[in-house]
């Protein structure tokens, strides 16, 4: 079986730009969750989704938005990019909310 | 918040050697996950461990909710077991868990041949 996997895999952006990142979950899960990680530091929460509703937020400004769609796969939006958003995003996925969660890959951003 | 601490922050062995990290957690949780990420960034899951021990092949984990932590052990390790080794946890929520892991700082593992 597939596992969680994420588009596009590296992305270089300049400063002002927005960008897309797509996750799509292991068949049969529900849930899905996006976290930031920079250099150095554990993964931080960003976003929760589950049966196509928000169901939690970390603390990242609104120039962070996401999305769920009807076949479960994800979208993470990141408006006005600054040089600190530069990290690796990653996506997790879920069979119910709370369960035990599978990262995908990981896209590395760099905003120039 | 919650603040989840993992120690040792690095940690260097020679092929063949046994390790213990440790991971300490502020307050009560439901769940509790360990990763290993490779140099890829890939977390691979490890261990999904509320409490009681688990063993997969070289590796074991025990958690002991009531004093807010867990172990990872490490037997006879390998060069590829090279990385860092995150633990994260789940904190309750209204009506079960959150979903929202709270990851530690990690340890850095170098293992030498």
């Amino acid at each position: 079986d597939a596992g969680v996997t994420q588009s596009p895999t590296h992305l270089i952006k300049t400063r002002g730009q927005q960008v897309t990142l797509r996750c799509s979950p292991i068949s049969g899960h529900k849930s899905v969750s996006w976290y930031q990680q920079v250099l150095g530091q554990g993964p931080q929460f960003i976003f929760q989704y589950y049966e196509k509703e928000e169901r939690g937020r970390g603390n990242f400004p609104d120039r962070f938005s996401a999305r769920q769609f009807p076949n479960y796969s994800s979208e993470l939006n990141v408006n006005a990019l600054l040089l600190g958003d530069s990290a690796l995003y990653l996506c997790a996925s879920s069979l119910e909310a709370g369960y035990e969660q599978y990262f995908g890959p990981g896209t590395r951003l760099t905003v120039t | 918040g919650i603040q989840v601490e993992q120690s040792p922050p690095d940690l260097i062995l020679q092929e063949g050697a046994n390790s213990t990290l440790r991971c300490n957690f502020s307050d009560s949780v439901n769940n509790l996950q360990w990763f290993h990420q490779n140099p890829w960034g890939q977390l691979i899951n490890l261990f999904y461990i509320p409490s009681g021990t688990k063993q997969n092949g070289r590796l074991s984990a025990t958690t002991v909710a009531t004093e807010r932590y867990s172990l990872l052990y490490i037997s006879s390790s390998q060069t590829t077991d090279s990385g860092v080794y995150f633990c994260a946890v789940d904190l309750p929520g209204g009506s079960g868990n959150t979903g929202k892991l709270i990851f530690g700082q990690g340890t850095t593992l170098q293992v030498k041949p």
